[in-house]
């Protein structure tokens, strides 16, 4: 079965510092990998996806076949990226979405 | 809003009762999702619907969850004779269909509370 795991709950660092949210994920076929994000208030939103291979926000992601990974990456945190953000994947073939639990992310000034 | 619109946004009940739920996804687009998700955890799959027909059931819709979208628009969640384990928020999404694969498009949620 396809998973997909965030190994931090909760992470925290300074503004203008780098961050780092872990994904990983286990599937054997070639997956289609997301990130999405959901600020205070607000629904879930797409961030980014790998096939599109851009920035938004400031963020990149690069998908790593020999991990299994697909980390998401700033390189100076603002305090407008606090959120809540999930990592997911979509198998060939089919339409849904396996989310990994999320990692809260919170930008001290 | 042109956005995907969930009804109610919040539903308390009583164990055994039956409740449903109701999701207008953007107008244009032909696929529906239905996902669940729990305290602490990430949205969970429950089902898909493409125009009207539901293409794909996660073994977690027990029997006494059914959906429908009956003219391949707006979509009805029923969960029948609720337990205290249904407290979940009910996430709505559509998508356009096509080859590529498209970003799911989520609405607001329906939260219930089964006391």
């Amino acid at each position: 079965a396809q998973r997909v795991t965030q190994p931090e709950k909760l992470l925290s660092v300074f503004k203008g510092a780098p961050v780092e949210l872990k994904c990983n994920y286990s599937y054997s076929g070639s997956p289609e990998l997301f990130w999405y994000v959901q600020y205070s208030r607000q629904r879930l939103q797409l961030l980014l996806r790998h096939i599109s291979r851009e920035s938004i926000k400031g963020f990149t992601a690069d998908l790593n076949k020999g991990e299994t990974s697909f980390h998401l990456k700033k390189p100076f945190a603002q305090e407008e990226d606090s959120a809540m953000y999930y990592c997911a994947l979509q198998v060939w073939g089919a339409q849904k979405l396996v989310f990994g639990q999320g990692t809260r992310l919170t930008i001290n000034p | 809003d042109t956005g995907v619109s969930q009804n109610p946004r919040h539903k308390i009940t009583k164990r055994g009762q039956n409740v449903t739920f109701r999701c207008d996804p953007i107008s244009e687009h032909n696929r529906l999702y239905w996902y669940r998700q729990t305290l602490g955890q990430g949205p969970e799959f429950l089902t898909y619907f493409q125009n009207e027909a539901q293409l794909e059931k996660s073994r977690l819709l027990s029997d006494r969850f059914s959906a429908e979208r009956p003219k391949g628009s707006f979509s009805t969640l029923e969960i029948q004779r609720t337990e205290q384990g249904d407290s979940a928020m009910y996430l709505c999404a559509s998508s356009p269909a096509g080859v590529a694969t498209y970003e799911q498009y989520f609405g607001p949620g329906t939260r219930l509370t089964v006391t």
